[in-house]
């Protein structure tokens, strides 16, 4: 079975333009989570969302971030306007709570660096 | 005060010796704790979880949780240099919310 999928891999933009990030979760996985990871902060929790529906953005930035999940197999974390201390690696990460336990899967992240 | 707290090292200590991994968490609504590892460049993989007090082992890895002190940690017995990675705690709290600490260094000494 695939992984969860991000894209892209890298994103280099230059400050106040949009990024858009994409994941897609593991099949049957009805939690998504959405993280940004820096040294000075570590594994930040932004979203995350059961069943399509957020249920938690207490750790969204601010309003210059906002993410959506239209349906069970994708979802988006858009950054308008992007700014320097936006740069990081965001990770999305899915699972099942009941089957898998609560252990999360991640995927390979997204790297972006805003000039 | 962070949700969850690691002491972020880095902790040093030669191969064949046992790695000790402290975690403490604030949220006492906490249900189920994970310590996931992480290499540099690389996404966060599952190591083991723990929801009961007491001891669970797991071949050379023994996870040990005390929700009394509200205190998790991670032994790594016999350490090799590929158990050098980041070592994360995370807890869970109401609606599966994941909450990670921000890692302990480990580095293995050939």
């Amino acid at each position: 079975d695939a992984g969860v999928i991000q894209s892209p891999r890298h994103e280099v933009t230059e400050m106040g333009q949009e990024v858009t990030l994409r994941c897609k979760p593991i099949s049957g996985h009805n939690s998504l989570f959405w993280y940004r990871q820096t040294m000075m902060r570590g594994l930040e929790l932004l979203i995350y969302f059961n069943n399509n529906v957020p249920i938690d953005d207490s750790g969204m930035p601010e309003d210059r971030f906002s993410a959506k999940m239209p349906n069970a197999s994708f979802s988006t974390l858009k950054i308008q306007p992007s700014e320097p201390r936006d740069s990081a690696v965001y990770f999305c990460a899915s699972t099942h709570p009941i089957a898998n336990t609560g252990e999360l899967f991640f995927g390979e992240g997204s790297r972006l660096t805003v000039l | 005060q962070k949700e969850v707290e690691q002491n972020s090292g880095p902790l040093s200590v030669p191969e064949g010796a046992i790695a000790s991994l402290n975690c403490t968490y604030s949220d006492r609504g906490s249900q189920s704790f994970f310590w996931y590892r992480q290499y540099s460049g690389k996404s966060p993989e599952l190591i083991m979880f723990i929801y009961s007090n007491g001891d669970k082992e797991d071949g050379r890895f023994t996870a040990q949780l005390n929700k009394a002190s509200q205190y998790v940690s991670l032994l790594i017995r016999d350490s090799q240099p590929s158990d050098s990675a980041t070592y994360l705690c995370a807890a869970t709290t109401g609606g599966f919310k994941t909450i990670f600490g921000a890692g302990t260094r480990l580095f293995v000494k050939a």
